[in-house]
């Protein structure tokens, strides 16, 4: 059974970087993504980007390219979600996913399961 | 971007009885890739049903997801105490990049 554990809260000025980690555990196979999906407060799920760590291989939602960066570490089965250039709107939960499906042009995946989520508020 | 639209918004319903939503995608979901998640208040999101009508692990059988192009369903039987929560559909077959609807919040009535 895989399970992800994620960083712990952070709060950030406005302009500045945010890095979250997504570690999982158990049977992952070798093909499974980590996705990065957010949700600010009282609203719904928002997709952020995904990534396929045994291709190296990162897909962004439209909104966040250029200032998202996804990347895994293999040998710990760690994932990591960088934005920068943060606002208030930036303030929200981060929740990491394994990715289950397939990169094609774009990304094909759903997810399941879910880490325990990351509350990031970008406040001055 | 593929835009998905869940309906109602709110359903008022008692336990036991049977809970049907509604999500209509913007344009045909290739190859019915459309998933529901669960979210229960505080936690994060769960898996219920992928590829439209597949359950996902330990999910029981009172989850049923139905439908094909645009209009997918998913349907609740017999309500249980902890199926009260916010339910939303996510397409993952288009190359723009995956989408979510905006939820349809089941409550007790």
């Amino acid at each position: 059974q895989v399970q992800l554990v994620q960083s712990g809260p952070d709060v950030k000025k406005p302009g500045s970087s945010v890095k979250v980690s997504c570690r999982a555990s158990g049977d992952m196979a070798s093909t499974d993504g980590f996705g990065w999906v957010r949700q600010a407060p009282g609203q719904g799920l928002e997709w952020i980007g995904d990534i396929i760590p045994i291709f190296d291989i990162a897909k962004y939602a439209t909104k966040f390219e250029g200032r998202v960066t996804i990347t895994a570490d293999k040998s710990t089965n760690t994932a990591y979600m960088d934005l920068a250039s943060l606002t208030s709107d930036d303030t929200a939960m981060y929740y990491c996913a394994r990715g289950l499906g397939y990169f094609g042009s774009g990304s094909h995946n759903y997810f399941d399961p879910w880490g325990q989520g990351t509350l990031v508020t970008v406040s001055s | 971007e593929m835009v998905l639209t869940q309906s109602p918004g709110t359903l008022s319903l008692s336990p036991g009885e049977r809970a049907t939503l509604f999500c209509r995608a913007s344009q045909n979901v290739f190859s019915n890739y459309l998933a529901w998640y669960q979210q229960t208040p505080g936690h994060p999101p769960r898996l219920l049903i992928y590829g439209a009508s597949n359950r996902a692990s330990g999910i029981p059988d009172r989850f049923s997801g139905s439908g094909s192009g645009r209009d997918f369903i998913l349907t609740i039987n017999r309500l249980e105490p902890e199926d009260f929560a916010v339910y939303f559909c996510q397409q993952y077959g288009s190359a723009l990049g995956l989408t979510f609807g905006g939820g349809t919040k089941v409550e007790i009535k």
